[in-house]
């Protein structure tokens, strides 16, 4: 299984909502990573979890709020959202360690539209 | 810090004609470099990277990267291009630390026509 899954695919939710996206992968990987991209720009990092533990924090607002359960399960909180925050979330996984380099792998996103 | 320059934002070509995208990157160490394609609302798949050695790369879908230290490029080529090919292309260049970082070029849009 070489796939990083995302769900929703969809969310639509108001400033006073609490909600979750998940992203899940059976690769084996020790990395994950949430990236959010807004229309017609490039990915943007915004935390990297390695070993379960957040590594990277790219000074994300904390109304975004990430969560690694386990090593195959990265989730994200999200509560009282700007409509600024619309975007597509991306995550990804990768191997991690011994100084090597590995490629990341990224699921299709979930598309956040906050009204 | 470690960047990465697309210099065309839009690129039409048409179907059977060779691509070449570039992609011009500053880091101070050895880079990592990744080609991605995104098309419309979906997420990135890797065409290619390079990490040491042949400074040559074969990608995916028919894709090849050359990587030149002394011109800090690492430009995508693909000798036939396909309709499927239109989407938009990222070049990204990885920094390894206490964590890995992928830093994005600004993407190049392909359009395909026929």
């Amino acid at each position: 299984d070489t796939e990083v899954t995302q769900t929703p695919k969809h969310l639509v939710m108001g400033m006073t909502n609490k909600k979750s996206l998940k992203c899940e992968q059976h690769m084996g990987h020790r990395a994950m990573y949430w990236y959010k991209q807004k229309a017609k720009k490039p990915p943007e990092l915004m935390f990297v979890y390695s070993y379960e533990k957040l590594s990277i924090n790219e000074s994300v607002p904390s109304r975004f709020s990430p969560e690694c359960p386990n090593s195959s399960l990265l989730n994200l909180h999200l509560h009282a959202l700007q409509p600024e925050d619309s975007a597509l979330y991306l995550c990804a996984s990768s191997q991690w360690g011994g100084g090597t380099l590995y490629e990341q792998f990224f699921g299709p996103g979930t598309r956040l539209t906050v009204l | 810090a470690q960047s990465v320059t697309q210099p065309d934002i839009h690129i039409t070509v048409s179907e059977g004609a060779s691509l070449e995208l570039r992609c011009n990157y500053s880091y101070g160490a050895t880079p990592y470099l990744f080609w991605y394609v995104q098309s419309p609302g979906q997420g990135l798949q890797l065409l290619l990277k390079y990490f040491s050695g042949d400074t040559l790369v074969q990608g995916i879908k028919g894709f090849e990267a050359e990587f030149k230290r002394s011109q800090s490029s690492f430009n995508l080529r693909k000798p036939s291009v396909h309709w499927s090919d239109a989407a938009e292309y990222f070049c990204a260049v990885e920094q390894v630390g206490t964590a890995s970082k992928l830093t994005f070029g600004t993407g190049t849009r392909l359009q395909v026509t026929l």
